[in-house]
């Protein structure tokens, strides 16, 4: 079976860095995604790790260690339009050949606030 | 802009009435998916098509049936609505172009009454 976990909620202030974490554990493992999800409106992709390290794209940036079964995606220099759900989502090659299915963790709830 | 549609953002229903949620895809991707999701919760995946091949989940009621006539349309159907039903709709499309990345529409939100 799958298992994501991520923190419920964090708060930040504007201007800073966060940094959100998300382990898990699956049967096999094809890659890990981070989306952004405003209050009511649908995931948007942010970041695609499959190898171990640090892929940077701007103010976020998100880390890969397959061996600890951990990622985090940290976000500088905070701004208040950050206040979302982070979504971790790690791919399952367990799925038919070449649908490679999502299984989302719960999200984390950031606010950031003045 | 080539993305992903759907309609209507806001569907209102009656317990037992079926309803019929519709996603429009201008990616020419030949996945697409059917997510779930309720308020604080991960997005669950209910089914899937593989260019036609479906694909449904194990812990999917029966209750939940989709159809994809062809590559750019996919509906989900909802037999019988109950309460527990109320939740975000999320359609997704994905290829192997893009290393699977899932593209999301805008979603359903589903009322039931």
């Amino acid at each position: 079976g799958q298992n994501i976990d991520q923190p419920t909620e964090m708060t930040a202030t504007e201007g800073a860095i966060v940094q959100i974490n998300c382990t898990y554990q699956t049967s096999g493992f094809n890659g890990l995604f981070w989306y952004q999800q405003h209050a009511g409106e649908a995931p948007t992709f942010l970041s695609y790790n499959v190898l171990d390290g640090l892929e940077e794209k701007g103010r976020f940036s998100s880390f890969l260690s397959r061996s600890k079964g951990y990622s985090y995606l940290l976000l500088k220099e905070l701004q208040m339009k950050d206040s979302a759900s982070y979504l971790c989502a790690v791919r399952d090659p367990e799925g038919p050949a070449g649908a490679n299915n999502l299984f989302f963790g719960t999200g984390t709830r950031l606010t950031v606030i003045p | 802009d080539a993305m992903v549609i759907q309609n209507p953002r806001y569907q209102v229903t009656q317990f037992g009435k079926p309803v019929t949620l519709s996603c429009s895809q201008t990616l020419n991707h030949n996945v697409m998916y059917w997510y779930q999701q309720k308020s604080s919760q991960a997005p669950k995946l209910l089914f899937h098509y593989y260019d036609k091949d479906f694909n449904n989940e194990a812990d999917t009621p029966d209750n939940f049936q989709s159809r994809r006539p062809n590559t750019s349309f996919c509906f989900l159907d909802i037999r019988s609505p109950g309460l527990g039903d109320a939740a975000m709709y999320l359609c997704a499309t994905s290829s192997e172009g893009t290393n699977y990345e899932q593209y999301f529409g805008p979603g359903t939100r589903l009322t039931v009454t």
